[in-house]
């Protein structure tokens, strides 16, 4: 199974500021399979990116993601008020399909 | 517009079972996979498993080979997931997913159903 690492696990940065999360995975993640979603308070998970880099339909071009092999970056050019959450990357390259423990991206 | 609808909370005795239904509409359900996942409080989330309503065959994880029951009903585009032999570290609230590409991307989800182990 292919552990995904997190970092940081929160973020505190103000509106306006660049935001930078990373995931690791324990092997490499095949035809770069990766997934971001953006967690809410008391919602469920939405999805943001696939293929690494590929944003998801009605996502803002203010998010972006790269990455391959084992190291992959989610990018939040200019926070938005609406942005402060939990993201989470996720893997479909194998199973079981396996999620990151996240990171929390808060208001400083 | 594409939306999961799933049952109520609930509230089981450990050694139980639950079924968890997660109704959808808009686009086309048969043709298309639906996955659950759980996420335990303070926890990541975690891919039970899923199933390909058309196909009918479903896919679990092995950590929950034995107690986990996904099924589909196309007639009434819902899925259902039963876990059974219920303990205190099932509480968790539990997603349903869809995955229109069949690869593993969850596009859609369901508002999420809150199921409390306790005895």
């Amino acid at each position: 199974e292919i552990v995904l690492t997190q970092s940081p696990g929160t973020l505190s940065l103000s509106p306006g500021e660049r935001a930078t999360l990373s995931c690791r995975a324990s092997q490499s993640v095949s035809s770069s399979f990766l997934a971001w979603y953006q967690q809410k308070p008391g919602q469920a998970p939405r999805l943001l990116m696939y293929g690494a880099s590929s944003r998801a339909t009605g996502i803002p071009d203010r998010f972006s993601g790269s990455g391959s092999g084992t190291d992959f970056t989610l990018t939040i050019s200019r926070l938005e008020p609406e942005d402060f959450a939990v993201y989470y990357c996720q893997q479909y390259g194998s199973s079981p399909r396996t999620f990151g423990q996240g990171t929390k991206v808060e208001i400083k | 517009q594409v939306q999961l609808v799933q049952s109520g909370a609930e509230v089981k005795k450990p050694g139980s079972s639950v079924k968890v239904s997660c109704k959808a509409s808009g686009g086309t359900f048969s043709s298309y996979a639906i996955s659950w996942v759980r996420q335990a409080p303070g926890q990541r989330l975690e891919w039970m498993g899923g199933i390909i309503p058309i196909f009918g065959a479903p896919n679990y994880v092995q950590k929950f080979q034995g107690r986990v029951t996904i099924t589909a009903d196309v007639s009434t585009s819902t899925a259902y997931m039963e876990l059974s032999s219920l303990r205190s570290d099932d509480t968790a609230v539990y997603y349903c997913a869809r995955d229109s590409t069949l690869v593993g991307i969850f596009d859609y989800w369901g508002q999420g159903t809150l199921v409390t182990v306790s005895s």
